[in-house]
């Protein structure tokens, strides 16, 4: 069964501070891992999706790592701006029956001006 | 707008009282999903359409029943409400493929008193 562990479960840094948010998984058998963002009250926001063949994906000031030998990623988000204040998600879409995605705790950030 | 949506958007009611949630998506997804996120903001799959056939049921009361009329549509009903069903509940939808992103609703908070 897919396990889905995200530390720390929050997080707290100075504006312009460069964040990095860890993810790790159970199974490495996986399509993707894909990042989310969810704001209070919100729904989530497809932040990156990284395939499994691919080792990161970057937009704007996000990069997302994935090493699936070991079950892990790591998303990176420089010059931290008290907007990027929110939950963080990552999950994974296993290839085990349904292709369902699992999701992690969330790591909830807050960006201090 | 191109979007998941879903209502309503809060849902108060009383304990054994059946209620419905309805879910929509224009974005030509063709699969479709309910997830719970709890009070510790754990989201879980609840169930999973593709092209109106059940795809995913995970391990959860008969009480709550989904029905998809079209690939473009999931509602979910839920008979005799208990305290412990308070949750958000989502709504989300994708292409059943391994580069599409999740596509998430603002989610429902259902309250049972």
């Amino acid at each position: 069964k897919q396990e889905v562990t995200q530390i720390p479960a929050a997080l707290s840094v100075p504006e312009g501070e460069n964040l990095v948010l860890n993810c790790s998984f159970t199974d490495s058998a996986i399509y993707n891992l894909q990042w989310f963002r969810q704001d209070p009250g919100k729904g989530l926001t497809s932040l990156l999706l990284i395939q499994s063949s691919q080792r990161e994906q970057t937009s704007g000031r996000l990069n997302a790592s994935l090493d699936k030998s070991s079950g892990r990623s790591t998303l990176y988000i420089a010059a931290s701006q008290p907007g990027d204040s929110a939950t963080y998600l990552c999950a994974v879409k296993g290839k085990a029956a349904g292709n369902k995605l699992t999701f992690g705790g969330g790591t909830r950030v807050l960006v201090k001006p | 707008d191109t979007a998941v949506s879903q209502t309503p958007k809060y849902l108060v009611t009383q304990m054994g009282n059946d209620k419905s949630i309805k879910c929509e998506q224009n974005l030509g997804h063709d699969t479709m999903y309910w997830y719970k996120q709890d009070s510790k903001k754990f989201l879980k799959i609840m169930f999973s359409y593709n092209n109106k056939e059940l795809i995913i049921n995970e391990t959860v009361p008969n009480r709550f029943s989904p029905k998809s009329p079209d690939k473009a549509h999931l509602n979910l009903h839920i008979n005799s409400l208990e305290l412990g069903d308070s949750a958000v509940y989502f709504c989300a939808s994708s292409l059943r493929d391994r580069v599409t992103p999740l596509h998430f609703g603002n989610g429902t908070r259902l309250t049972v008193t």
